[in-house]
């Protein structure tokens, strides 16, 4: 079975602080896809990062990182030093590599993320 | 990137009628194409999987009487809601596979649309 989760339903943090949001997930496949988008209120999927299973070198890109560690089944995403731009919904999602469906994306609830200012 | 257009970006309609959502890649060939829906404050659930020239793969629970899709060809899909109702009012939100190496975010990279908001009065 294909699992995400993340539990965290909303965060809320002020301005300039740093940020991480969890993700762990479930899945038989030795091979699979890693994902983070992230949801604006207008509601189009932003694409942020895609990381395969034999890869675990975190990733940096500006004030996003992402650590993943397959020992843990964890995929989490921090934000440095928030910014109002960066509130919206961010999902997790798995693709395995092989399955009845190719190619489909297995999402997470979300978490809510908030930024005030 | 690449991208992917869907149309209308908001529809209303009434109980009873159809409504026709489409998904087109830009840039690229798409040979399957996804169709999620997405519930307020919810994740999105996929409905089907629509591959060129061949019928659309449903999700348990999906009627595939009432959302019909066709992919007529690699870069339009169309997801037609029939007899809609008021609780068939949701996000619809497409996404086209592109399996082209090189593109920014890897190999066989998902593109997802903007999204059509469905209301049914």
């Amino acid at each position: 079975a294909q699992k995400v989760t993340q539990a965290q339903t909303e965060i809320s943090v002020v301005e300039k602080e740093d940020v991480t949001l969890d993700c762990v997930y479930e899945t038989r496949d030795t091979t699979y896809y890693l994902f983070w988008y992230k949801q604006p209120p207008s509601g189009e999927l932003v694409f942020l990062i895609r990381r395969n299973s034999f890869d675990e070198q975190n990733e940096i890109s500006g004030r996003y990182s992402w650590n993943f560690q397959k020992s843990t089944s964890s995929f989490n995403f921090t934000i440095t030093a928030s910014q109002v731009v960066d509130s919206a919904v961010y999902f997790c999602a798995l693709r395995p590599h092989r399955g009845s469906t190719l190619g489909r994306l297995y999402f997470g609830r979300g978490t809510q993320l908030t930024v005030w200012p | 990137g690449a991208v992917v257009s869907q149309h209308p970006s908001r529809v209303i309609c009434k109980s009873g009628t159809s409504v026709k959502i489409e998904c087109r890649s830009l840039d690229f060939q798409a040979t399957t194409m996804f169709w999620y829906r997405q519930f307020p404050k919810q994740s999105l659930m996929l409905m089907a999987t629509s591959n060129e020239g061949s019928k659309a793969t449903y999700e348990q629970g999906v009627e595939k009487d009432k959302f019909l899709i066709n992919h007529a060809s690699l870069t339009l899909s169309t997801l037609t809601v029939t007899s809609a109702h008021p609780e068939d009012s949701s996000f619809y939100i497409c996404s086209a596979r592109s399996p082209t190496s090189g593109r920014a975010g890897g190999t066989d990279t998902q593109y997802f649309g903007p999204g059509t908001r469905l209301t049914v009065l």
